[in-house]
């Protein structure tokens, strides 16, 4: 059994730029949560991806976006980077939606300059 | 904003003493959480607890759900250097809602 796989490991962009971050959720599970961790601060939920679609989302904004694929898989892209996006993007996948048992990925280290 | 409040922020204890942490809620919760998370890597979840009162252990880990439901434990006993870390509580307030992460406990063991 895989666990969560996270890419890439480390990011540096530019004001103003767009990224996007990949992960690989764990064997067996359908959905992937995104979560947003600050230095020193717990992991903030961004959104919910369950079926291709999204399932609940956090207060972010909506250049804040994601895509879940047919094989679980997901992405989450953020459009016009702030300097305050700046984080560990975290990515969770559980058995079932609404799950709240979540398993972790090892994160990507986003740094906006 | 913070709607979870963990204690203490932060404390450093001799290898093999035991440890307690606590985490609190104004408002209920339906499940409670427990992680750590090492530096460099993604939380881990360590108990999960579903009930008013419940108490479950895992290995030299001891959780319990609060009975007003607005709080959790977390005990390790015989602390070891590998529990080095920060311990977060979490938990969604009811069975639909998103998870929330309280700030953690940054845990350091002294050999």
């Amino acid at each position: 059994e895989t666990g969560v796989t996270q890419s890439p490991t480390h990011l540096i962009k530019t004001r103003g730029q767009q990224v996007t971050l990949r992960c690989s959720s764990q064997s067996g599970h359908n959905t992937v949560s995104w979560y947003q961790q600050a230095l020193g601060q717990g992991p903030q939920f961004i959104f919910q991806y369950y079926r291709e679609e999204e399932n609940g989302r956090g207060n972010f904004p909506p250049r804040f976006s994601g895509l879940q694929f047919p094989n679980y898989s997901s992405e989450l892209n953020v459009n016009a980077l702030e300097l305050d996006d700046s984080a560990l993007y975290l990515c969770a996948s559980s058995l079932v939606a609404g799950g709240h048992e979540q398993y972790f990925g090892p994160g990507t280290r986003l740094t906006v300059t | 904003g913070q709607q979870l409040n963990q204690s203490p922020q932060s404390m450093f204890i001799q290898e093999g003493e035991d440890v307690s942490m606590n985490c609190t809620s104004s408002s209920i919760f339906n499940t409670w959480l427990w992680y750590k998370q090492d530096p460099g890597e993604g939380p881990v979840l360590l108990i999960a607890l579903y009930k008013a009162g419940e108490l479950t252990s895992n290995g030299r880990l001891t959780a319990q759900f609060g009975i007003t439901r607005k709080d959790s434990f977390l005990n390790i006993s015989a602390s070891i250097p590998s529990d080095v870390g920060i311990y977060f509580c979490a938990g969604p307030k009811t069975s639909y809602d998103k998870v929330i992460f309280g700030p953690g406990t940054s845990l350091s063991v002294i050999p």
